[in-house]
């Protein structure tokens, strides 16, 4: 079966530590991206990649980072410089066509204590 | 700055009547818009969408209308069903670039 998978769906961390949330597709899309979701704020783009060992800035890149080595994995660290880390992360992939729709994993629940 | 705006949060609508969900958009360079359905706790699907050189997309159940010059899409679900209960994203994008701006979601209630 094609698709995204996140790991894990609920994550706990203590303040001032940095977490990483995983994200793999074999759905062969060169394209990925992290969405951030607040309650009544819809979904913000932390970072995308259009192609292996590059990526950009979404509207809301401030402390997180991320790295895309392998076609396939596109990681996300939230860090200890995230001022509001606690809300649900969401991992998507699509085409470079520009017309392709963007197929979403389940998404992680991050809370941070 | 919202630049996709869904100005109803939540709509409740009866089993086999109309749903008509909207979204307005003020970026002039969105040439491209989706809707997506998302369910809690899970990843949103992508439902229909529609290229600005037309005005309307039909598929099943779900219409997408394109006002331009109003800067205003809709999504009609006809009959809606109890199934269809979940929040409803518009998206846009422009100039074929792979980033989309997502609205902030309307929650339908379908009541059987």
């Amino acid at each position: 079966d094609g698709g995204i998978t996140q790991s894990p769906k609920y994550l706990f961390r203590k303040e001032g530590q940095n977490v990483t949330l995983s994200c793999e597709q074999n759905l062969n899309h060169d394209a990925m991206y992290w969405y951030r979701q607040d309650p009544g704020q819809g979904l913000r783009l932390i970072y995308y990649s259009q192609i292996v060992n590059d990526f950009q800035k979404g509207d809301i890149a401030e402390g997180y980072s991320v790295s895309r080595e392998k076609k396939e994995s596109f990681p996300l660290t939230v860090t200890s410089a995230q001022k509001n880390p606690t809300a649900f992360y969401l991992c998507a992939s699509s085409g470079t066509s520009g017309r392709d729709e963007q197929f979403f994993g389940p998404g992680t629940r991050l809370t941070v204590l | 700055d919202q630049q996709v705006k869904q100005n109803s949060p939540s709509l409740s609508v009866q089993e086999g009547r109309i749903s008509i969900l909207n979204c307005d958009y003020t970026n002039s360079m969105f040439d491209y818009f989706l809707w997506y359905k998302k369910y809690p706790a899970e990843g949103p699907t992508f439902l229909i969408s529609i290229s600005s050189i037309k005005d309307k997309n039909e598929d099943g159940r779900f219409t997408v209308f394109l006002n331009k010059s109003a800067k205003h899409l809709s999504l009609h679900i006809v009959p809606s069903q109890p199934g269809d209960s979940a929040v409803y994203f518009c998206a846009a994008s422009a100039g074929g670039y792979q980033k989309v701006t997502f609205g902030t979601g309307t929650k339908l209630q379908v009541i059987p």
